[in-house]
């Protein structure tokens, strides 16, 4: 069964950083894209950004480019997200999602980790 | 990227068809297979209901279809059940190799 389980997410005052973390299991991590989308309270799903399965490649949405970071560590089954220089615009709950074979879908998804960014 | 154009709302009764659409550009929509949809019922994480278009993924009843025309696609979702609501988002992937959701439509069996 695959199961995707976030963590790291807490209240954080505006500029600063945080890490969250995505531990995965169920499927051969190694093979899979992997991506986080975010949700902020009361409103529709955003993508945040994908890392190909050996990590050599990243993409970003226009809004988090330059501030946050994704990683992977295939030898402990984990995806990350580095934060920096956060603001109030990035509240929201952050999901961590499979990526498709082909990239046509988003086919598992955790049950996300909420980060406020609140003074 | 903006995000896709869903309507804000749907309804139906049970037994009826409703159609979402998902209109983009010519680099999203318009250009890629990769669309898919996702149902998320309130307090719930989203789950894969239609991929590359048109498929659907084991276990997702064939009540539920996807197609695309041009710069938009649709959910239809036939023989409307009351566990049918939920809000549904589509998602595209583009050609700034990013992908970019809707903006949800909420579905409301009456």
């Amino acid at each position: 069964e695959v199961q995707l389980v976030e963590s790291g997410g807490v209240v954080v005052q505006p500029g600063g950083s945080l890490r969250l973390s995505c531990a995965a299991s169920g499927f051969p991590f190694d093979d899979f894209a992997m991506h986080w989308v975010r949700q902020p309270p009361g409103k529709g799903l955003q993508w945040v950004s994908l890392i190909s399965s050996d990590g050599g490649t990243t993409y970003s949405a226009d809004s988090v480019r330059g501030r946050f970071t994704i990683s992977r560590d295939n030898s402990k089954n984990s995806l990350y997200l580095q934060m920096n220089s956060l603001t109030t615009d990035d509240t929201a709950l952050y999901y961590c999602a499979k990526g498709a074979y082909g990239g046509g879908a988003f086919d598992y998804w955790g049950q996300g980790t909420l980060v406020t960014v609140s003074s | 990227q903006s995000a896709l154009t869903q309507p804000p709302s749907v309804s139906g009764s049970p037994g009826q068809s409703v159609t979402i659409s998902c209109t983009g550009t010519s680099s999203d929509v318009g250009s890629y297979k990769r669309v898919s949809w996702y149902q998320q019922p309130p307090g719930t994480a989203p789950k894969v209901m239609i991929y590359e278009v048109s498929n659907r993924p084991s276990g997702v009843p064939d009540r539920f279809s996807g197609s695309k025309s041009g710069n938009t696609a649709s959910l239809t979702i036939s023989g409307l059940q009351s566990e049918d609501e939920a809000d549904y988002y589509c998602s595209s992937y583009t050609s700034s190799s990013t992908y970019v959701f809707g903006t949800g439509t909420k579905v409301t069996v009456l």
